[in-house]
């Protein structure tokens, strides 16, 4: 089954709005990691976070490692803001990210 | 400190040839790990390599290989290219466990 599920697939906001990109995940892990991809498929790291809260400017994250979901929240968007979210974990013992299927992000002026 | 590297950027390769493609990581970063990202299957994991030793492989065949050097850079290899195997091929680095960081790829078009 999904190990990895990210919501929703596709989201369209018009500029200043916010949002929230949802992950769950099937087990307990040791690395959780949010990502944009820039229209080149470079992966920017967005954040590292297994677990707790994190604030980046005007994107944060928190994750609930009990209860096995995080979320990546983007305030005042902006058209820089495009593009494909993901979230990937590495589960115990792994050695390699699981990626889930992405958001695509579209924010319109 | 430099980022990830990787080699060539872009490659255009005929049906039944092979392919190498070089990652170089981030200065004193130990582990590589490869990935390949198609529009079908989404980013699927190809392999990890710590001190020149593979610790995992992903589900794929036999003709995609790999290999790191002492210095940690790494090498992919994908013998008998076939036309599925045209993709976006991402490398990452990171010291051990925890937070990975990925090159910029290198586009592979097989015709």
């Amino acid at each position: 089954g999904i190990q990895v599920e990210q919501s929703p697939p596709d989201l369209i906001l018009q500029e200043g709005a916010n949002s929230t990109l949802r992950c769950n995940f099937s087990d307990s892990v040791n690395n959780l990691q949010w990502f944009h991809q820039n229209p080149w498929g470079q992966l920017i790291n967005l954040f590292y976070i297994p677990s707790g809260t994190k604030q980046n400017g005007r994107l944060s994250a928190t994750t609930v490692a009990t209860e096995r979901y995080s979320l990546l929240y983007i305030s005042s968007s902006q058209t820089t803001d495009s593009g494909v979210y993901f979230c990937a974990v590495e589960w115990t013992n792994d050695y390699k990210l699981s990626f889930g299927a992405g958001t695509t992000v579209t924010v319109r002026a | 400190k430099a980022g990830v590297t990787q080699t060539p950027r872009y490659l255009i390769k005929t049906r039944g040839q092979q392919v190498t493609l070089s990652c170089s990581p981030i200065s004193g970063h130990r582990s590589v790990s490869w990935y390949q990202q198609t529009p079908g299957q989404g980013l699927q994991f190809l392999f990890e390599y710590f001190s020149e030793t593979q610790r995992n492989k992903g589900n794929f065949p036999g003709r995609f290989s790999g290999r790191q050097f002492s210095n940690s850079r790494s090498e992919m290899n994908v013998s008998t290219l076939e036309l599925g195997d045209s993709a976006l091929y991402l490398c990452a680095s990171s010291p051990d466990l925890g937070e990975q960081y990925f090159g910029p790829g290198t586009r592979l078009t097989v015709t």
